[in-house]
């Protein structure tokens, strides 16, 4: 059981738009910045989105993040069969004092 | 360019120890916080542990806690989990991840990661 809930999946179009939700606590994302990660099939993740909707230089404007209270969410827009993936929302737990994933999102492109 | 690559997986009894590395390069390895994050075979992300850039301050997952060991020597840019009294529950593709920032520590913000290590833990 992850301290941060996500759906387990979520699937859309290509060139659609699509969002995953990422629900904590006051303990965490309410009180933490939260970051979102791609992993691709067989490979390490990649940190899409650091502090709640900034992006690392080369990540495409496509993928945006916010935060409200003690949720986040991850957009995606213009989806392509190359962002099928699973994703994962990341933050800092300061009752736990350890660092906490979200279970993962699988994005399906149909 | 930035790189990190972890050794030291395999496969192992339970109730035995194993120590996993993790060689750093083309950054300045002193500045920054270094985590172990793992993955179970078809499972999701599950944070470890993490060190401080200067080895000072470490936190660990409730998971491994008494149990694993993360520290760091800067002056060979190496990484390293000490894992004892492992459990077929540690079975899982361990992952070493750089910190954002520098001097940070308690952060998710990782933006390097290695390709990981597989350690299974089976009698």
């Amino acid at each position: 059981q992850s301290v941060l809930t996500q759906p387990p999946s979520v699937s859309a179009a290509p060139g659609q738009k699509v969002t995953i939700s990422c629900s904590g606590s006051s303990s965490n994302i309410g009180n933490d910045y939260v970051s979102w990660y791609q992993q691709l099939p067989g490979t390490a993740p990649k940190l899409l989105i650091y502090d709640n909707n900034k992006r690392p230089s080369g990540i495409p404007d496509r993928f945006s993040g916010s935060k409200s209270g003690t949720s986040a969410t991850l957009g995606i827009t213009g989806l392509q069969t190359g962002d099928e993936a699973d994703y994962y929302c990341g933050t800092w737990d300061r009752s736990l004092s350890a660092g906490v994933f979200g279970g993962g999102t699988k994005l399906t492109v149909l | 360019q930035v790189q990190l690559v972890e050794s030291g997986g395999g496969v192992v009894q339970p109730g035995r120890s194993l120590r996993l590395s993790c060689a750093a390069s083309g950054f300045t390895f002193s500045s920054y916080g270094i985590n172990w994050v793992r993955q179970a075979p078809g499972k999701g992300l599950e944070w470890v542990a993490v060190t401080s850039y200067d080895g000072d301050n470490k936190y660990y997952a409730d998971s491994v806690k008494g149990r694993f060991t993360i520290s760091r020597d800067n002056s060979k840019n190496t990484l390293w989990l000490q894992m004892t009294s492992l459990r077929t529950e540690d079975t899982a593709v361990y992952y070493c991840a750089k910190n954002l920032r520098q001097y940070s520590s308690r952060s998710s913000n990782f933006d390097y990661w290695g390709q990981g290590t597989l350690v299974t833990v089976s009698s």
